[in-house]
């Protein structure tokens, strides 16, 4: 099975950039979505198709893919972004396989 | 707007079978895209269940494909799970969810969820 490795958290104080890193093997190689959870709620997709941002996500959010790291960017961090994060792939197996999630923290 | 909501027991005795239907509102189940399953234990991340494509054919979760069946009634636009043997590892929030358009054959992701229902197994 493809594996997809997440950082357990990440910090950021409010203003600056929050960086947020999954790796598998070749991962460039597919495509990678991105889902904002907050305590609660359903999912939120923020970045699709590796760096493709669904209407109403603020332009803050962008993402990239290359290698065996993909990586979602929060520019100008708020503190209403503070969430779970998971990334996502479809694997060629018929597989939908999600991170293990990173906790992002605002402080 | 695509709109899903899961509904089913709460609350399911070890060993029995954990049924859950989610309706669709929005979209037909049988006009396109990949309709799928995925679950969260308390305090854990996302688990992809088994997804349903349209025309019917059915992907499992290896992990739990043994005890797992996702079928759809297009007549009534509804999405079902059953699992069965059900233990106290199976008690999660449940989400159905709709994929999202993506291009590339092999882009796929799910762009609208249920607000999920949480399972628990418990005696």
């Amino acid at each position: 099975s493809f594996d997809l490795i997440q950082p357990p958290s990440v910090s950021v104080s409010p203003g600056q950039t929050a960086t947020i890193t999954c790796s598998g093997d070749r991962l460039g190689d597919k495509y990678v979505c991105w889902y904002q959870q907050k305590p609660g709620q359903s999912p939120l997709v923020v970045i699709y198709q590796d760096d493709n941002r669904p209407s109403g996500i603020p332009e803050r959010f962008s993402g990239s893919n290359s290698g065996n790291t993909a990586t979602l960017t929060i520019r100008g961090t708020q503190a209403m972004d503070e969430a779970d994060y998971f990334c996502q792939v479809w694997d060629t197996s018929n597989s939908w396989v999600f991170g293990g999630g990173t906790k992002l923290t605002v402080l | 707007q695509v709109r899903l909501q899961e509904w089913g027991p709460r609350l399911v005795k070890p060993s029995e079978t954990l049924s859950l239907t989610c309706n669709v509102s929005g979209y037909s189940i049988g006009s396109g895209f990949y309709w799928g399953w995925v679950r969260q234990s308390p305090g854990k991340g996302l688990e992809w269940i088994g997804s349903l494509y349209h025309t019917g054919t059915t992907f499992y979760n290896p992990s739990l494909k043994s005890r797992l069946t996702i079928s759809a009634d297009t007549s009534k636009n509804q999405l079902s799970l059953r699992l069965n043997s059900v233990t106290a590892t199976d008690t999660a929030v449940y989400y159905c969810a709709r994929e999202g358009y993506c291009s590339p054959t092999t882009c796929s992701y799910f762009s609208f969820w249920g607000p999920g229902t949480l399972v628990s197994v418990s005696t």
